[in-house]
C-alpha cells in the first residue's frame, strides 16, 4: 500500500462512452502524474501536475482530458476512446526529487 | 532525448541463484536513478533510489549500482526466491530535477522457479 489510490481498478467501455478515472493521495505531495502502460512498451508519461497546474502534456490526444481540482486529487476524463487506448493507466505522486509513489492502476479495456 | 534500455527482457532462474539485471541510459545528465518492481496487473513499488553522486544502494538482498559516466546501472538480487518473480523497471530522472518526469525502460520480467 503506497498511499496512492485509484478507482476503478477495472473498466470496460465502448468507444462512444464517457468515463473518468480517479486518483487520490494524502501523502502531502505536490506533484501528480498520469502514465499509460501498454503491453511490451515502456511506461509512457501522459500528464504532469505541479501544485494543481499542468506542467506537461506529452502530446496526448484530446480524447484524454485531465483535471486536478486540488493537490490530492487527479482525474482522467475519457471520451470517444479507441481500442488501442486499452492499457493499464497508472497514477503517481511525488515531491520534488523524491521517488514517485504509484497507485495500483486502472485496467482499461475499450471495446 | 533520454532513452533507457533494460537487458534482458526476460529471465528465468532456479531458486537460490544470484542474478544481475542491467539498465543503460543514453544521457548521463541525470539527477537520480530508481529501480521499481511491478507485479502483474499492479502498480509500481520503489525498490532503490540512487542519487547521481552515489555509487550504490543496498536494501536486504538487493544491491543497485550506478556508473553515471558510462550510463549504466545494475540490480543485483542475492539468493533469489519465487516471491521475487515480477517485472523490474529502471527509471532515470533527468538533471533538470524538480518534478521532472521519470524516463522508464521496458523492464525485465523475472521468473524464479522453485
Amino acid at each position: 500500500e503506497t498511499g496512492v489510490t485509484q478507482t476503478p481498478r477495472h473498466l470496460v467501455m465502448g468507444m462512444t462512452n464517457k468515463k473518468s478515472l480517479k486518483c487520490e493521495q494524502h501523502l502531502g505531495h505536490n506533484a501528480m502524474y498520469w502514465y499509460k502502460q501498454s503491453a511490451k512498451k515502456p511506461l509512457e508519461l501522459m500528464f504532469v501536475y505541479n501544485f494543481k497546474e499542468q506542467t506537461e502534456n506529452n502530446s496526448v490526444p484530446s480524447r484524454f482530458s485531465p483535471e486536478c481540482p486540488n493537490s490530492s486529487h487527479l482525474f482522467l476524463h475519457l471520451h470517444t476512446l479507441q481500442p488501442e487506448d486499452s492499457a493499464l493507466y497508472l497514477c503517481a505522486s511525488g515531491r520534488s526529487t523524491d521517488t514517485q509513489y504509484f497507485g495500483p492502476g486502472t485496467r482499461l479495456t475499450v471495446l | 532525448k533520454q532513452e533507457v534500455t533494460q537487458i534482458p527482457a526476460a529471465l528465468s532462474v532456479p531458486e537460490g541463484e544470484n542474478l544481475v539485471l542491467n539498465c543503460s541510459f543514453t544521457d548521463s545528465a541525470i539527477y537520480n536513478l530508481q529501480w521499481f518492481r511491478q507485479d502483474p496487473g499492479k502498480g509500481l513499488t520503489s525498490l532503490l533510489l540512487i542519487q547521481s553522486s552515489q555509487r550504490e544502494q543496498t536494501s536486504g538482498r538487493l544491491n543497485a549500482s550506478l556508473d553515471k559516466s558510462s550510463g549504466r546501472s545494475t540490480l543485483y538480487i542475492a539468493a533469489s526466491q519465487p516471491g521475487d518473480s515480477a517485472t523490474y523497471l529502471c527509471a532515470v530522472r533527468p538533471l533538470s530535477g524538480g518534478n521532472t518526469p521519470l524516463v522508464f525502460g521496458k523492464g525485465t520480467r523475472l521468473s524464479v522457479i522453485a
